[in-house]
């Protein structure tokens, strides 16, 4: 049963916010959300995670809403680098494994 | 940091005989290896986990005696497609964490696979 659900695609605008958003509804107090992305015929890429509280590095931030069950992923100004598979992951503490969805297709345009 | 490659990032081999892929992290002391199949237009599956001296676990319905994985070291995981044959034809992707950072891999480019 996937624990994540995220839509198939988005388009954003180069140079504006794009925020990609993760409806984990079931998610557990022992869970984190992990967020990843792969660029075409590339290797995933680590994004981000959190638990509960709102965290931002230096590539986007993550928005977790106060019940948990839904987050945002914000790329501060997208380009056309940032063209990729979104996957929104939850994963248990002691579990080791990551199971990727189908994610988001995120299409930056000019 | 956090580097991981793979060697090679092509490869096309006949039916019937047996494929190397190599994973290193370049960079890190990798506690834990996995390795994923990506077939086309398709998610990343995983396939098995591997521990640094240790046997690795295998994913439900991956076969062990057919994708042989071994993590001699704490830079270096091997996974030996078998006997490949068409069907096996896939990207094929490693990817390493530290210590307890088990949900913050680091991957590598992948390698595509063909068998003809």
């Amino acid at each position: 049963d996937a624990k994540t659900t995220q839509p198939p695609s988005m388009d954003c605008a180069e140079g504006r916010a794009a925020n990609l958003p993760c409806n984990h509804s079931t998610i557990s107090g022992n869970e984190y959300v992990y967020w990843y992305r792969q660029i075409h015929s590339q290797g995933p890429q680590y994004i981000i995670h959190g638990l509960k509280n709102n965290e931002t590095n230096e590539m986007a931030s993550l928005i977790i809403t106060e019940d948990r069950k839904s987050s945002t992923l914000i790329l501060p100004h997208a380009t056309l680098r940032d063209t990729a598979v979104y996957y929104c992951i939850v994963r248990v503490a002691y579990d080791y494994k990551l199971s990727f969805g189908a994610g988001t297709t995120v299409t930056v345009r000019a | 940091g956090a580097v991981v490659s793979q060697h090679p990032s092509w490869v096309i081999c006949k039916s019937g005989t047996s494929v190397k892929i190599e994973c290193r992290s370049l960079d890190f002391q990798a506690t834990t290896m996995f390795w994923y199949r990506q077939f086309p237009k398709q998610s990343l599956m995983l396939m098995a986990t591997s521990n640094e001296g240790s046997k690795a676990t295998y994913e439900q319905g991956v076969e062990k005696d057919k994708f042989l994985i071994n993590h001699a070291s704490l830079t270096l995981s091997t996974l030996t497609v078998t006997s490949a044959h068409p069907e096996d034809s896939s990207f094929y992707i490693c990817s390493a964490s530290v210590g307890d950072r088990v949900g913050e891999q680091y991957f590598g480019p992948g390698t595509r696979l063909t068998v003809t």
